[in-house]
């Protein structure tokens, strides 16, 4: 199999506080996408770091990637409830094929 | 725009039989595809399509038919359902030009195979 993993599984935090969830992959890439899950529902894009960056930012959002380890990260600083969701991470690899992580369980307590 | 547009969000089959899951989109991407997501295991490819007239076969392909005769459509055929179908199916596409896009999502048909 091609997909990544994510750690951890599953991520419980208080409103205000920062959510880092990692994400290691094992194909060549031409950017890392991360992506948000609510119960229920299609997946919707939220940041992508192409394969010669090594730090994005977007609103509370920041992600970091190390493509000698093959791994990302992705920081949601000042949580809010809202928050709450599954999170994936996303390669784009060569020949058109995106691979998926397990994905992130987030939630985020008032 | 209605974006990606998934048909029928639930459906029950039995062992054997056949169906179809309809996915349009009104954006003109040229890139289209297919997952199923099962619990723990994330998001898996079974085909996609980089324009009409062309597919090819992803990570989980067996058991699954494409066709993709439209830039709009591009339909997921089980020709004989298993219970190991049974799963959420997604439909994903994206523009093409270039790399570094993303890919915009249906919210899905949940497939239940007794």
């Amino acid at each position: 199999s091609q997909q990544g993993e994510e750690d951890p599984q599953a991520l419980s935090i208080q409103e205000g506080e920062n959510a880092t969830m990692n994400c290691s992959y094992k194909t060549s890439i031409n950017n890392l996408q991360w992506y948000r899950q609510n119960s229920g529902r299609g997946l919707v894009h939220l940041i992508l770091i192409r394969s010669n960056e090594r730090e994005k930012h977007s609103g509370r959002l920041r992600v970091t990637l190390d493509t000698s380890k093959k791994s990302s990260s992705l920081l949601i600083t000042a949580s809010r409830a809202a928050d709450t969701a599954s999170y994936f991470c996303a390669t784009d690899a060569p020949g058109n094929q995106f691979y998926f992580g397990t994905g992130t369980s987030l939630t985020v307590i008032p | 725009n209605a974006g990606v547009t998934q048909t029928p969000k639930f459906q029950v089959l039995k062992t054997g039989q056949s169906m179809t899951l309809q996915c349009a989109q009104d954006m003109n991407h040229e890139y289209m595809s297919w997952y199923r997501q099962d619990p723990g295991m994330g998001l898996r490819l079974i085909h996609y399509s980089v324009g009409a007239g062309i597919t090819d076969q992803g990570e989980v392909p067996n058991g699954y038919n494409v066709s993709r005769s439209t830039t709009e459509d591009f339909p997921l055929r089980l020709l004989s359902a298993a219970p190991s179908q049974t799963s959420v199916y997604f439909c994903a596409s994206r523009i093409m030009t270039g790399y570094n896009s993303p890919l915009h999502f249906g919210n899905g048909t949940r497939l239940t195979v007794t």
